[in-house]
């Protein structure tokens, strides 16, 4: 497999409630990418961490954030859950200068 | 206009046929291609990466047209195990190192018995 794990992998949350997810990066990597996956669509790109900076965002707004730890670990943050925030989250890693993202198997977010 | 727009699908094709994928992409600035294979409710793998030259890896051949912005996939002698859903991948500066990879809708694949 990648390296890379999420948790927890499931997780069921009622509309304006927050959610933390977490993501453990392959060794080495000190890049992480978090994405949205809806049901039957590809993954769209959230934000990006580089040394526990954030330094890309894609179009989502202010209440999805993240965070990067020394470790290279990180976190997703949504605030204010909306029933169209039920998706597939995934984050990929890879190293500064690679072009390839490794991506961890997901958390299954529904929101109620 | 999405960024990366795929072959809508499905596609049901029987063991032993050939399978083509299409792909455009509208971001002149996009630096490196590739294809990513996803299996019902998993995350996607690297397929194989897309090279101007054109690549192949055993029964899949990839190709890249940067005039016309065009990449395909093409699945030789398929298999059971090749269903799934076949992404079409872009990855586009942002800033910085920053790095966008941007996902066509997928194209779902069945294999016949």
């Amino acid at each position: 497999e990648t390296g890379v794990t999420q948790s927890p992998t499931h997780l069921i949350k009622t509309r304006g409630q927050q959610v933390t997810l977490r993501c453990s990066s392959q060794s080495g990597h000190n890049t992480v990418s978090w994405y949205q996956q809806a049901l039957g669509q590809g993954p769209q790109f959230i934000f990006q961490y580089y040394r526990e900076e954030e330094n890309g965002r894609g179009n989502f707004p202010p209440r999805f954030s993240g965070l990067q730890f020394p470790n290279y670990s990180s976190e997703l943050n949504v605030n204010a859950l909306e029933l169209d925030d039920s998706a597939l989250y995934l984050c990929a890693s890879r190293t500064g200068g690679g072009e390839t993202q490794y991506f961890g198997p997901g958390t299954r977010l529904l929101v109620l | 206009r999405k960024e990366v727009e795929q072959d809508p699908g499905p596609f049901n094709v029987p063991e032993g046929a050939t399978v083509a994928f299409n792909c455009t992409y509208s971001n002149s600035a996009s630096q490196s291609f590739f294809w990513y294979r996803q299996d019902c409710r998993k995350e996607p793998k690297l397929l194989m990466s897309v090279y101007s030259s054109g690549n192949e890896d055993g029964r899949f051949t990839a190709q890249l047209n940067r005039a016309s912005q065009y990449i395909s996939l093409l699945i030789r002698d398929s298999k059971l195990s090749d269903s799934a859903t076949y992404l079409c991948v872009v990855n586009s500066p942002l800033s910085g190192s920053a790095r966008q990879l941007t996902f066509g809708s997928g194209t779902q694949l069945t294999v016949l018995p």
